[in-house]
Parts: C-alpha cells; structure tokens; sequence
C-alpha cells in the first residue's frame, strides 16, 4: 500500500501558457500533500503545503498565484504552473500522507520542460 | 533556518566495499530523520525512518544510525552492489511536518 502516482510524468510547453500537475494517493486517503521541485543537481526544495479543503500554505519565496495549488478531495491534488517561463523548468515531485506524524510517501516526479 | 548538509557529494567504490554516508543538521528539535534513494530522473523511494528518540534502524544491508545531540546521521552500506548506485538523499522533519532535504551523495558502484 502507500502508492502516489503523478501525471503527467513528462511535459514540454510553450513560455506563457500553464501546466497542470496531478498528484494522486492510489490506495489510500492523504489529509495533506506536499509539493517540492527539484532543479538539475540540487536537492528538494519545499514548495507548498496543502491540507484537503483549505488553502495551501506557501513557503517563503514562492508565488502562490504563479503555482496553484488545488487538494479538493483526499486522493488528489493539482499543481498548475500559470504563464510558465523557461525558469520554471523543473522536476516537480509531490508527496502525501495520511495523517499527522505519518510518513510521507513520495509521487515519481513530473519533469517540466517550458521552451 | 534548518539546514541539512550531506558529505561526501560524490563516491565511487568498487563492488563488495562497504560504505559510510555522512549527514549534518543544525537544528536539532527534530521529529526524525529519513534517508532516500532516488534513482536518475526519478522519485523517491524512502530507506529508513529514525525518529528522534531512536539512536538507529537497519535494513537489510543498510544501517542507519541517529546522534540529535550532535547533529549527525550516518547510512552505512554493507558489501555494496552495482544496483545500490544512486543519490542518497538525507531529510528531518521538524513542525510542521516540514522535511528539510540534504543535497545528496552520488553513489557509484563499480562492478
């Protein structure tokens, strides 16, 4: 048990448009989800924090209206990129889990590619 | 600001040696520790979980050992293999349910 998928796995866009990122908990009910990204060499960096049915909880530094974050149901959560630039190339990776003081189980990533 | 570093960046050791991973942490109140591997382009697979009471945890041929006081962890890996070739990825946990992740070490193992 304990599986988070992400799709897409992989996307190339156009600069100025927006991406969608799903993160879904396959076999169980995640109260909160993370999302980190991950540039080329460097270590996971914590994005945002979301809690099903509330706002997410940004970290110092990222742009809550350029990375929307949606967790409207226990089993999924979306990131979308608006308006993505050529520095927004990254791996993105979301994690969840099911409840406080409980693991958390990472997704396989989503590569972003924004020409 | 916890910050998590991890040494060496990069190691190359022939097949069966048996291998020390080193990570530091400068905030000391945390809920636990967690090493990961993450394979080239991929996600991450979680190796072992220390919580903060615990001094060490061992699986299979990997030791995981936890000293809060000082700040230190260390992944010791036994009689290595050319699958074990990765990043090892150190991460604590402190309020919040925040994990702070180390930069990594390079694995490589040469058969």
């Amino acid at each position: 048990g304990a599986v988070v998928s992400q799709h897409p796995s992989w996307v190339i866009c156009k600069s100025g448009t927006s991406v969608k990122i799903e993160c879904r908990s396959l076999d169980f009910q995640a109260t909160t989800m993370f999302w980190y990204r991950q540039f080329p060499k460097q270590s996971l960096m914590l994005m945002a924090t979301s809690n099903e049915g509330s706002k997410a909880t940004y970290e110092q530094g990222v742009e809550k209206d350029k990375f929307l974050i949606n967790h409207a149901s226990l089993t999924l959560s979306t990131l979308t990129v608006t308006s993505a630039h050529p520095e927004d190339s990254s791996f993105y990776i979301c994690s969840a889990r099911r409840g406080i003081k409980e693991t958390q189980y990472f997704g396989p990533g989503t590569r972003l590619l924004v020409l | 600001k916890q910050e998590v570093t991890q040494i060496p960046a990069a190691l190359s050791v022939p097949e069966g040696e048996n291998l020390v991973l080193n990570c530091s942490f400068t905030d000391s109140a945390i809920y636990n520790l967690q090493w990961f591997r993450q394979d080239p382009g991929k996600g991450l697979t979680s190796l072992l979980l220390i919580q903060s009471s615990q001094r060490e945890q061992t699986s299979g041929r990997l030791n995981a050992s936890l000293d809060k006081s000082s700040g230190r962890s260390t992944l010791y890996i036994a009689a290595s293999q050319p699958g074990d070739s990765a990043t090892y990825l150190c991460a604590v946990e402190t309020s919040g349910s925040r994990l702070t992740f180390g930069e990594g070490t390079q694995l490589t193992v040469n058969p």
